[in-house]
């Protein structure tokens, strides 16, 4: 079975643009929740879609925004970039409690 | 607000050098405990869940236990494979994972 594949893997952006990283999850799973990794902070979670609708949602501002599709595909985008958004974004799919994560995407703001 | 505390934060170890990791932790309605692995550059592995006190749970030279405060993770007879960081998560009844900062383990041959 394949895991759960994030693309792109890597990412450099200007300070203010946007970004689009997509998270495709293992098949049959329905949960698709989003993390930001920093060495400073860890691992935070930004938030989580289940059937297409946000069922939770961390504490980071509204520039974070992403949307479930009805494959379970998912997408987030970060809009008006800053430079303490460069991290590790990671994606996680779930059919139950356990959940499995993809490569991440390295974002680089600069 | 959920709390997840690891220590230690980094461990070195000699290949065969018995230890343990501890997770601490404070949240409203434990729906359950998740140890991962997480190696350099990828995603964390998952390991364990582990649901209420007193269960245990075994993978080759781990073993995660888990009490009403705390879970630990036991490796035994450690090889330079298992180097790596271990995260530990808590998931409480809106389903949000919160992560520890995760404990650094190196091991020597």
């Amino acid at each position: 079975k394949a895991g759960v594949t994030q693309t792109p893997r890597y990412l450099i952006k200007t300070r203010g643009q946007q970004v689009t990283l997509s998270c495709s999850p293992i098949s049959g799973h329905r949960s698709v929740s989003w993390y930001q990794q920093t060495p400073g902070q860890g691992l935070q979670f930004l938030f989580e879609y289940f059937s297409e609708t946000q069922r939770n949602k961390g504490n980071f501002p509204g520039r974070f925004s992403g949307r479930q599709f009805s494959n379970s595909r998912s997408e987030m985008n970060v809009s008006t970039l800053e430079l303490g958004d460069s991290a590790l974004y990671l994606c996680a799919s779930s059919i139950s409690h356990e959940q499995y994560f993809g490569p991440g995407t390295r974002l680089t703001v600069t | 607000e959920d709390q997840v505390t690891q220590s230690p934060e980094a461990l070195r170890l000699q290949e065969g050098e018995s230890s343990s990791l501890n997770c601490s932790y404070t949240v409203s309605g434990l729906r359950g405990l998740f140890w991962y692995r997480q190696d350099p550059g990828k995603g964390p592995e998952f390991l364990f869940t582990l649901y209420s006190a007193g269960e245990e749970k075994e993978k080759e030279r781990l073993k995660a236990t888990l009490t009403k405060k705390e879970s630990f993770l036991h490796i035994t007879a450690p090889k330079p494979e298992d180097s790596a960081t271990y995260l530990c998560a808590v998931q409480a009844n809106d389903y949000k994972l919160s992560f520890g900062a995760g404990t650094t383990v190196t091991v020597r041959a």
